[in-house]
């Protein structure tokens, strides 16, 4: 079974600064899919970012980026200039190419301070 | 846009008491899920539903049953509820496979 790991179970960062978060995870397969969703305190869990497993580039989409090392199953998520309503937990998820069951990892709760 | 919804957004049982969780979706999505959320731990797929008429056991599925009505609605049935079932419930859908999951704002579900 994939596992999905994120070591850090809570982070904190200063308000317009950078934070970088950890994931790992243990798959066999060489086409899957990996994402990055936010859940602030409202609950909801928002989809900050994809990243194909068969695409070298690593997925952008505004102030996140992550860093997507295929060899060493790593994922990270790189949040710039962070701002308070980043402030949430984010969750690492792991999905196999053709499959619906996705697997998420046990979250990194971040908080910005201004 | 409502999206996905969930009721109830609340709920309190008695050990034993059966209940049903209700999820609807709006934007014509095939594919249907629910997880369960505890405390530490990730997101974890009770059942999931590919398809209108199909049900499929995810990681975590003893204890429920699920019902895909129509391709809009998707329900989760606790027959006797368990304090290992206290837990907050989330809904999900996608249009295709490997397509960002939609999450509705969850249930949260005490068992006493």
């Amino acid at each position: 079974a994939q596992t999905v790991t994120q070591s850090q179970p809570e982070m904190s960062v200063q308000e317009a600064e950078t934070v970088t978060l950890s994931c790992t995870y243990d798959t066999s397969e060489s086409n899957y899919y990996l994402f990055w969703y936010k859940q602030p305190p409202s609950r909801q869990m928002i989809l900050v970012i994809r990243q194909e497993a068969y695409k070298q580039q690593n997925a952008t989409e505004n102030r996140f980026s992550v860093n997507f090392q295929k060899a060493a199953k790593s994922f990270s998520l790189k949040i710039s200039d962070s701002q308070l309503g980043d402030t949430a937990m984010y969750f690492c998820a792991f999905m196999k190419h053709d499959r619906n069951d996705m697997r998420f990892g046990a979250g990194t709760r971040l908080t910005v301070k201004p | 846009n409502a999206g996905v919804t969930q009721t109830p957004k609340f709920q309190v049982l008695k050990t034993g008491q059966s209940m049903t969780l209700q999820c609807a979706q709006d934007m014509n999505h095939n594919s249907m899920y629910w997880y369960r959320q505890d405390p530490g731990m990730g997101l974890r797929l009770i059942y999931y539903s590919a398809s209108e008429g199909t049900t499929d056991k995810g990681e975590v599925p003893n204890g429920y049953n699920v019902s895909r009505l129509n391709k809009r609605e998707f329900s989760l049935r606790l027959e006797s509820a368990a304090p290992s079932q206290t837990s907050v419930y989330f809904c999900a859908s996608n249009g295709q496979v490997n397509q960002p999951q939609h999450f509705g704002d969850g249930t949260r579900l005490s068992i006493l």
